[in-house]
């Protein structure tokens, strides 16, 4: 497998706390995403980024936030402001941000609240 | 804004027989499409990409313009073939970004 690695594959939050989730990928892909996995909705894009330095929020951005200071990492954070974290999330990667780009997922983190 | 529409939840036929997973879609452009599918505890995979023309472990898919459809396909369905398929569109990129959006998924249970 490998490519795309994300960890921890569980996560447990308090209310109040902020987690992070941690995605790494060594395909030198240039673009990143996050996603929210949730029963019966599919994908929902939380956070995207083309290139080093810069990202954009996706359809449901609010309380979480992301980094991208290296090309081969975009960790997600869960704060305390998301009401309802509990999902599994994805992390993926692409070469480009053409088109025709397919993605490369990593093998996900759930997380619960406790 | 673009839009994919998978209208079942879930799909039950028995081993042998015929599969079709629907997809339609919503985009004023010329779309990319694709079909992602999540077999049972590993990660989602590409199956198989419109653009590609091709037949991935006896699937296929045609892109209708027309009726703003790509349609999965299988003529003889195996109990392998359990999964979760997500249908995927991808906007050519306009100003430089792109947003990249999912159906919700339609869960194939093939019986044995």
């Amino acid at each position: 497998d490998g490519g795309i690695t994300q960890s921890p594959k569980y996560l447990f939050r308090k209310e109040g706390q902020n987690v992070t989730l941690s995605c790494e990928q060594n395909l030198n892909h240039d673009a990143m995403y996050w996603y929210r996995q949730d029963p019966g909705q599919g994908l929902r894009l939380i956070y995207y980024s083309q290139i080093v330095n810069d990202f954009q929020k996706g359809d449901i951005a609010e309380g979480y936030s992301v980094s991208r200071e290296k090309k081969e990492s975009f960790p997600l954070t869960v704060t305390s402001a998301q009401k309802n974290p509990t999902a599994f999330y994805l992390c993926a990667s692409s070469l480009g941000t053409g088109g025709r780009e397919t993605q490369y997922f990593g093998p996900g983190t759930r997380l619960l609240v406790l | 804004a673009q839009r994919v529409t998978q209208p079942e939840k879930l799909l039950s036929v028995f081993k042998g027989a015929p599969v079709e997973l629907k997809c339609n879609y919503s985009y004023s452009g010329s779309p990319e499409l694709f079909w992602y599918v999540q077999y049972s505890r590993q990660r989602l995979q590409l199956l198989l990409r419109h653009i590609s023309r091709e037949s991935i472990k006896g699937f296929t898919a045609d892109l209708n313009k027309g009726e703003t459809s790509f349609h999965l396909k299988k003529p003889f369905a195996q109990e392998e073939d359990s999964a979760m398929y997500y249908c995927a569109l991808n906007p050519h990129a306009s100003g430089g970004s792109y947003i990249p959006t999912f159906g919700r998924g339609t869960s194939l249970i093939v019986h044995p």
